[in-house]
């Protein structure tokens, strides 16, 4: 199993552009996860899904949009990038959810704005 | 609001040494706990968790405490090896619906050779 997998793992955009992050997970989880982690803070959860067409936004959701069409792939768009986006972007995975239980973590995606 | 934070940012131990980095919940309500190592360039990994009914758990070479009386976690490495040299989170399922957590900001452990 590769768990869970981003696409891509480094991006530079300019102020406005566009673009989409890609998440997968081959472990069947139902609950899929977005976090952006910033210097000097922890993990903050942005957008977060509990399976399969459903989405639900977490503690900061401004400036994000996702997807979740496949149970196995969750996706994060950024419409309009801003500076203040700049950011390690983390998807996560657990099984069920509903439960407190474990999340599994890809690598991260860096992202810088300019 | 809910908040995790840790004491330390930054820890040095020697090689074998026992290492301690400590955690400071503050929502009573929370009663799921996770430690999470982060290596340079990596997503967190899981190491250990611990629910509020217990106080102490162990793993292979980490143990975890809780005390729910001053809402206070920490993660003990014993032996503390290279390898362990990473940033460490903790985090707590806050009492809300859903496996919604909250996240320290880390403590920094380097293990000198």
């Amino acid at each position: 199993n590769a768990g869970v997998t981003q696409t891509p793992k480094f991006r530079v955009l300019k102020t406005g552009q566009s673009m989409t992050l890609l998440c997968a997970q081959d472990m069947n989880h139902e609950y899929m996860y977005w976090y952006r982690q910033d210097p000097g803070m922890g993990l903050r959860l942005i957008h977060y899904s509990v399976g399969e067409g459903t989405t639900a936004k977490g503690e900061v959701p401004d400036g994000y949009n996702v997807s979740r069409l496949k149970k196995q792939n969750f996706l994060l768009g950024l419409e309009s990038a801003a500076p203040s986006q700049t950011s390690v972007y983390f998807c996560a995975s657990s099984p069920w959810g509903g439960a407190r239980e474990t999340q599994y973590f890809g690598p991260g995606t860096r992202l810088l704005v300019l | 609001g809910e908040s995790v934070g840790l004491h330390l940012p930054t820890l040095s131990v020697q090689e074998g040494d026992n290492s301690i980095i400590n955690c400071a919940y503050s929502n009573s309500a929370s009663d799921y706990f996770i430690w999470y190592k982060q290596e340079s360039g990596k997503g967190p990994q899981f190491i250990i968790d611990i629910r509020s009914n217990m106080d102490k758990r162990q793993g292979q070479r980490v143990t975890v405490l809780l005390n729910k009386t001053v809402k206070h976690l920490s993660l003990q490495i014993a032996a503390t090896q290279p390898g362990d040299s990473a940033v460490y989170f903790c985090a707590e399922a806050g009492g809300k619906a859903g496996n919604q957590f909250y996240f320290g900001t880390g403590t920094s452990l380097t293990v000198i050779p």
